[in-house]
């Protein structure tokens, strides 16, 4: 089942540009994570929000989350050839029985334009 | 450097065998996972360990066994009843969730996959 989606699935800007991706889930969750993946590869982490932080930075990386509305949002600002690769978000769900399982969407697939 | 070491990089299963992959790590984590990744979708977990000599079923574990006799291991086993091995196989591996009063799960660092097919 899945818990976080991503949207758009796809996406193609020119570079230099912003890119922003969005992230929805359904349940509490106690944080959610943001994920890399180039192509044939293993997944790095980007960035850790927690539920009772609102914006992170790190780098050109910005994440807001909003437990109201149960949705994230990743911005890369002035985007590189280096950031083509797949974006994905996971959470998990909230509370201490179910911690250690984390669920990811199913990503939103990042292409910089030269 | 501290990293996870998965292989082989590229398997090849025939059919009614059994294929074991192998995944290590010399982080000290305590949490390992397997993951399984089909062409443009996201990873669903097919088992989980927490601690050595336990592991968990994940949400897809049929067809699939693990093992978790070392801290450093957890390898995967593709049996022959699982009907549609072919994909990308990730192994992941994170501190506990619990660690130093941490709440939530924990970034995972991954390593860069078995690509399984049937011949």
């Amino acid at each position: 089942s899945q818990q976080g989606e991503e949207d758009p699935q796809a996406l193609s800007i020119q570079e230099g540009e912003n890119a922003t991706m969005n992230c929805s889930y359904k349940t509490s969750i106690n944080n959610l994570q943001w994920y890399r993946q180039n192509s044939g590869r293993g997944l790095v982490h980007l960035i850790l929000i927690r539920s009772n932080e609102r914006e992170k930075h790190s780098g050109r990386l910005r994440v807001t989350l909003d437990t109201s509305k149960k949705s994230s949002s990743l911005l890369i600002t002035a985007s590189r050839a280096a950031d083509t690769a797949s974006y994905f978000c996971a959470t998990d769900r909230g509370g201490y029985s179910s911690a250690s399982k984390i669920i990811f969407g199913s990503g939103t697939r990042l292409s910089i334009r030269p | 450097d501290g990293g996870i070491t998965q292989s082989p990089k590229y398997l090849f299963r025939k059919e009614g065998q059994n294929v074991t992959l192998s995944c290590e790590q010399n982080l000290n984590h305590d949490a390992m996972y397997w993951y399984r990744q089909d062409p443009g979708q996201g990873l669903r977990l097919i088992y989980y360990s927490q601690i050595v000599n336990d592991f968990q079923k994940g949400d897809i574990a049929e067809g699939y066994s693990v093992s978790r006799e070392k801290k450093e291991s957890f390898p995967l086993t593709v049996t022959s009843a699982q009907k549609n091995p072919t994909a990308f196989y990730l192994c992941a591996s994170s501190i506990g969730p619990w660690n130093r009063g941490r709440l939530g799960n924990q970034p995972q660092h991954f390593g860069d996959g078995t690509r399984l097919s049937i011949l």
